[in-house]
């Protein structure tokens, strides 16, 4: 079966310093993949998604990007938070690239900038 | 782009009454419709899902969603809540191959 992983859990940074996540995907070739931003109230924020290693598309212009350097691979990155980075990241996977796909979701990690 | 509205955001019930949270979306085409749920410290996972087919879809947990194309909506509904339904819940539509979330009811269900 699929799974997908992200670490760390919990991350706690200091306004200016770099930031990467990391979110893995076992059990499945060539997913989609999915970085989403949650925050209360809010709902999920599409942040940025990749169909094929190299391939990325950005949804909001931010102070993130993202890359995919392996099929199941994909990484969250910064080279200076700010205050409102903070929030749950959540990554997310799907199998094919069409209308009729399900995203399944990681168990998401929680960034705090001070 | 497509967008979701999911009403209210905080519901709080007792065990055994009924629960129906609205979702309704803003797109014309032909879409994919979830709900999502997020029980307390753990994954977003996928509650039911319509591609296509009966407009009344079972899912896990002994839920239901009804899909109603004229009102462009896609309404959670569960008879008899239990405690460990509480939990935040989302809806979501998928169309040119995004996902697009409304912003959750989150579901208080009091013993």
């Amino acid at each position: 079966s699929q799974t997908i992983h992200q670490w760390p859990a919990t991350l706690v940074q200091p306004v200016g310093s770099p930031l990467s996540l990391e979110c893995t995907v076992e059990g499945t070739s060539n997913p989609n993949l999915y970085w989403y931003r949650q925050a209360a109230g809010r709902g999920l924020q599409l942040l940025f998604y990749s169909v094929g290693i190299g391939q990325i598309s950005s949804e909001v212009p931010q102070n993130l990007s993202a890359s995919r350097p392996q099929d199941r691979q994909f990484i969250l990155s910064s080279k200076k938070l700010l205050l409102s980075d903070s929030g749950f990241y959540l990554c997310a996977w799907s199998k094919l690239a069409v209308r009729q796909e399900t995203q399944y979701f990681g168990p998401g990690t929680r960034l705090l900038v001070l | 782009a497509q967008s979701v509205s999911q009403h209210n955001h905080h519901v709080i019930l007792s065990e055994a009454a009924s629960l129906e949270l609205g979702c309704n979306y803003s797109y014309g085409g032909t879409v994919n419709l979830f709900w999502y749920v997020q029980y307390p410290g753990q994954h977003l996972q996928l509650l039911l899902k319509y591609f296509s087919g009966d407009p009344l879809v079972k899912g896990i947990k002994g839920f239901e969603a009804e899909f109603i194309k004229s009102k462009f909506s896609f309404n959670l509904r569960k008879p008899s809540v239990q405690w460990s339904d509480t939990a935040e819940y989302f809806c979501a539509v998928n169309a040119y191959n995004r996902l697009a979330f409304g912003k959750g009811n989150q579901v208080v269900v009091i013993p």
